[in-house]
């Protein structure tokens, strides 16, 4: 167990909706990465935030969002669904020293039909 | 900017089998570098990691070695088993400021008995 939660596990839903994936980090953890795990793109850096701040920018959709929480957990809400963006998001923390090892949570799989 | 490569698979071998997965770098400065494990249907592990030239990072009978020369950070096990079928990442962690894991593509490993 890395003690990073993710919620939901398993989601399905319709091309053109809005869906939000929820992360909790490690205790202690004050750094959040979303990561999206496709088939034909491997691991994708999304987007970091750390203690409630956006710190770096990846390969993110305009359609996707995210924020991180003043209790630290953070949310990645994904809207005008296509079926490309069908994948396992992951969410990661890590501790303050930012040269250390990422704790990844379970991810969400979402698949879009 | 920052980027890993390692070797396609899959990778099959069969039990007891010597394992060397290929990973190799590019960056500035002096990066951290891990090996993460994905065992089917599950999220991301660290197995190891080393964050200075000449380390060896070691766990569960895998060992890989920084070396700066070569810009590499193999992957090896003298004696693979079943257990050990999964995706290995290679990834690293750039040394100044608030840095996101590069991943690479990542190797499937498909130990039959």
């Amino acid at each position: 167990d890395s003690g990073v939660t993710q919620t939901p596990k398993h989601l399905i839903t319709a091309t053109g909706q809005r869906v939000t994936l929820r992360c909790s980090p490690r205790s202690g953890d004050l750094s959040v990465y979303w990561y999206q795990q496709s088939l034909d793109q491997g691991l994708q850096f999304l987007i970091q935030y750390y203690n409630g701040e956006e710190r770096a920018k990846g390969n993110i959709l305009e359609r996707f969002s995210a924020q991180q929480f003043p209790d630290l957990h953070s949310e990645l809400n994904l809207s005008s669904l296509e079926l490309g963006d069908s994948a396992l998001y992951f969410c990661a923390s890590g501790p303050s020293r930012e040269t250390g090892e990422l704790f990844f949570g379970e991810g969400s799989r979402l698949t879009v039909l | 900017g920052n980027s890993v490569t390692q070797m396609e698979g899959p990778v099959t071998l069969s039990e007891e089998a010597f394992l060397t997965i290929n990973c190799t770098y590019t960056a500035t400065g002096y990066p951290s570098l891990f090996w993460y494990v994905q065992y089917p249907g599950e999220g991301l592990q660290l197995l190891l990691k080393a964050t200075k030239a000449d380390d060896k990072g070691s766990n569960k009978g895998f060992e890989a070695t920084y070396r700066k020369e070569t810009t590499s950070f193999h992957l090896e096990k003298g004696s693979v088993q079943v257990s050990d079928s999964a995706v290995y990442f290679c990834a690293l962690r750039g040394d100044t400021g608030f840095q996101k894991l590069v991943f690479g593509t990542g190797t499937r490993l498909l130990v039959s008995p």
